[in-house]
């Protein structure tokens, strides 16, 4: 069964810092991994994507990820944050049936000014 | 754009009552979703349908149902609202559920069952 670990429930940040969302997964199968962000009051959008290949994956609004399979994770970062990055991330994998998705439990990233 | 959209925003009920939550999307996607999201647990799949009259249990379904009579379509239902299922409800659908395919997501209902 594939299943992903979000490190941090919550990340506090000052706006400008960099920041770095963790997630680790589990799978006895091909990864599919994501991160899809879910704004105050809206509903979840994807950010990125890893499905193979480049390791290290470039998503919307200045985000990116890295694949690391010998260490099972899949950390978000952005090296300089602003005060609308604020929302929850959840890290995501599945994708082989269906479409069916796996979620993290999710970290809420509040920016502070 | 895609457009995923739940009837209601926010719903109070009482307990015993029956449910119905409702999605409609508006670009012939395949399948549709409806997951639970509680705060510290995540979204949970409750139920999936890949085609319409077609549907699957997901990680959760006890104590729900869904009807899917027509493609656009996907309703949840809660056959005796309990406390224990006041929850956000999130709906969502994909193009054909191909590997790495995105989900379009609604804005959630609130539900809250007294």
């Amino acid at each position: 069964a594939q299943s992903v670990t979000q490190l941090d429930s919550q990340v506090p940040v000052f706006e400008e810092a960099p920041v770095e969302l963790r997630c680790n997964y589990s799978s006895s199968v091909s990864v599919y991994l994501f991160w899809y962000v879910q704004y105050p009051n809206q509903g979840l959008q994807l950010l990125l994507k890893y499905l193979s290949g480049s390791t290290l994956v470039k998503g919307i609004n200045g985000f990116e990820a890295e694949f690391n399979k010998s260490q099972t994770s899949f950390h978000l970062r952005k090296p300089s944050v602003h005060i609308s990055d604020t929302a929850e991330y959840f890290c995501v994998t599945g994708g082989t049936s269906y479409g069916k998705l796996t979620f993290g439990q999710g970290t809420i990233l509040t920016v502070h000014p | 754009d895609v457009k995923v959209t739940q009837s209601s925003r926010y719903l109070v009920k009482r307990t015993g009552e029956k449910v119905f939550l409702e999605c409609v999307q508006d670009m012939d996607h395949e399948n549709m979703f409806w997951y639970r999201q509680d705060p510290g647990l995540g979204l949970r799949l409750i139920y999936f349908s890949y085609d319409v009259k077609m549907k699957e249990k997901g990680d959760i379904p006890e104590g729900y149902s869904v009807s899917r009579e027509k493609k656009e379509r996907f309703s949840l239902i809660l056959e005796s609202a309990s406390t224990n299922q006041t929850s956000m409800y999130l709906c969502a659908s994909s193009l054909t559920g191909g590997r790495g395919e995105k989900l379009f997501f609604g804005s959630g209902t609130q539900l809250s069952v007294l």
